[in-house]
């Protein structure tokens, strides 16, 4: 089975600032993707971003972008220009075919 | 456009009882997904399905059964509930091309056993 590994359990960040969650991963796959999920209070699972292993190029999506790096199976989350609105778990995700395992987790804190 | 819906949003069982959950998806979506989550964990795959009449066991299918007899419904069967099955359930769906494509979550069926 795959592995996802989240060290940060919780952290915050001033409304406005960046932060960067981390993400490491351990799979014997050539062929993955990689994913962040956020779960606020409601508990609903909303997807992030993706990034798909072959690619090179980091993903981003607006404030979110990603920094990849395969050789060490590394993963992590950059928010830019931090919202109320992202407080929330923040998940790591990857897959082997059709099934995903997940990280345990990263509680964002957003200080006004 | 509802997506993904589960019900019941909050039960309660006692030890050895059974229950089913219910997730339909009107994404006409062909792969679906159950999802434990405990407290303070990540998400474990229990059980998955690729298509209609076709499923498989994920990390953590003891205790639990599924079938898929339509692209839209995908239930779960706990059969002689235990403590230990007490967890967020969440079922997901996604168009399953090919690649892996993202998963579209419901909102979670907490369930507690006592």
């Amino acid at each position: 089975a795959q592995t996802v590994t989240q060290s940060q359990p919780e952290m915050s960040v001033q409304e406005a600032e960046t932060v960067t969650l981390s993400c490491t991963y351990d799979t014997s796959e050539s062929d993955y993707y990689l994913f962040w999920y956020k779960q606020p209070p409601s508990r609903q699972m909303i997807l992030v971003i993706r990034q798909e292993a072959y690619k090179q190029q980091n993903a981003t999506e607006n404030r979110f972008s990603v920094n990849f790096q395969k050789a060490a199976k590394s993963f992590s989350l950059k928010i830019s220009d931090s919202q109320l609105g992202d407080a929330a778990m923040y998940f790591c995700a990857t897959n082997t075919g059709n099934q995903f395992y997940f990280g345990t987790g990263t509680s964002l804190t957003v200080i006004p | 456009n509802a997506g993904v819906t589960q019900t019941p949003k909050f039960r309660i069982l006692k030890i050895g009882q059974s229950m089913t959950l219910q997730c339909t998806q009107d994404m006409n979506h062909n792969y679906m997904y159950w999802y434990r989550q405990d407290p303070g964990m990540g998400l474990k795959l229990i059980y998955y399905s690729v298509g209609a009449g076709i499923t498989d066991k994920g990390e953590v299918p003891n205790g639990y059964n599924v079938s898929r007899s339509t692209t839209e419904d995908f239930p779960l069967r706990l059969e002689l509930a235990a403590p230990s099955q007490t967890s967020v359930y969440f079922c997901a769906s996604s168009r399953g091309q090919g690649a892996p494509e993202t998963q579209y979550f419901g909102p979670g069926t907490r369930l507690l056993v006592l």
